[in-house]
């Protein structure tokens, strides 16, 4: 167990929908980082948070968004969802902001019918 | 444009042997560089690392050797175990983590 929890572990939803996904980070971690998953492809790192601003971006499309909310946990909206957004997401902390070890949630499976 | 390439999708290994998980790189302003392995319905788990100013890195049964010439790293396990058997990315920090799509390792007992 990383210490990283992420809700839901499950998320069936339509074409042009929006979700949330939620991540709570291992205790006293600043950094929290998103990553997809998609078929076949590695981890795509999407955006980083420290300490409630948001610290690196990467290829994260214009649709998705993300916050760190002062408790720490990140959520990621999603929005206007395509049949291309079915992914694995997961989302990882570490102590900082430079960190190279990541410890990661077990993920949010994200099917877009 | 991949970054971190791991060319081997799967490996098939006998208990007790030698495993070597391979991986090449294009990005010189890699500093830092990763393993992780992945068990299915899992987070991956970070397993071992090494900087770029050393050449190797050893934690027990694995050991991580990094070629800047030639911008390839290899992942060492000996022995291999069952338990060892995963999915196993390769990973590069510039920051931020930039991730091979992973080896499928099979230990066969």
């Amino acid at each position: 167990d990383s210490g990283v929890t992420q809700t839901p572990k499950h998320l069936i939803t339509a074409t042009g929908q929006r979700v949330t996904l939620r991540c709570s980070p291992r205790s006293g971690d600043l950094s929290v980082y998103w990553y997809q998953q998609s078929l076949d492809q590695g981890l795509q790192f999407l955006i980083q948070y420290y300490n409630g601003e948001e610290r690196a971006k990467g290829n994260i499309l214009e649709r998705f968004s993300a916050q760190q909310f002062p408790d720490l946990h990140s959520e990621l909206n999603l929005s206007s969802l395509e049949l291309g957004d079915s992914a694995l997401y997961f989302c990882a902390s570490s102590a900082d902001y430079l960190s190279y070890e990541q410890y990661f949630g077990p993920g949010t499976r994200l099917t877009v019918t | 444009d991949q970054q971190v390439k791991q060319n081997s999708p799967s490996l098939s290994v006998q208990e007790g042997r030698i495993s070597i998980l391979n991986c090449d790189y294009t990005n010189s302003m890699f500093d830092y560089f990763l393993w992780y392995k992945k068990y299915p319905a899992e987070g991956p788990t970070f397993l071992i690392s090494i900087s770029s100013i050393k050449d190797k890195n050893e934690d027990g049964r694995f050991t991580v050797f990094l070629n800047k010439s030639a911008k390839h790293l290899s992942l060492h396990i000996v022995p291999s175990q069952p338990g060892d058997s995963a999915v196993y990315f390769c990973a590069a920090s510039a920051p931020p983590l930039v991730f091979g799509k992973g080896t499928r390792l099979s230990v066969i007992a």
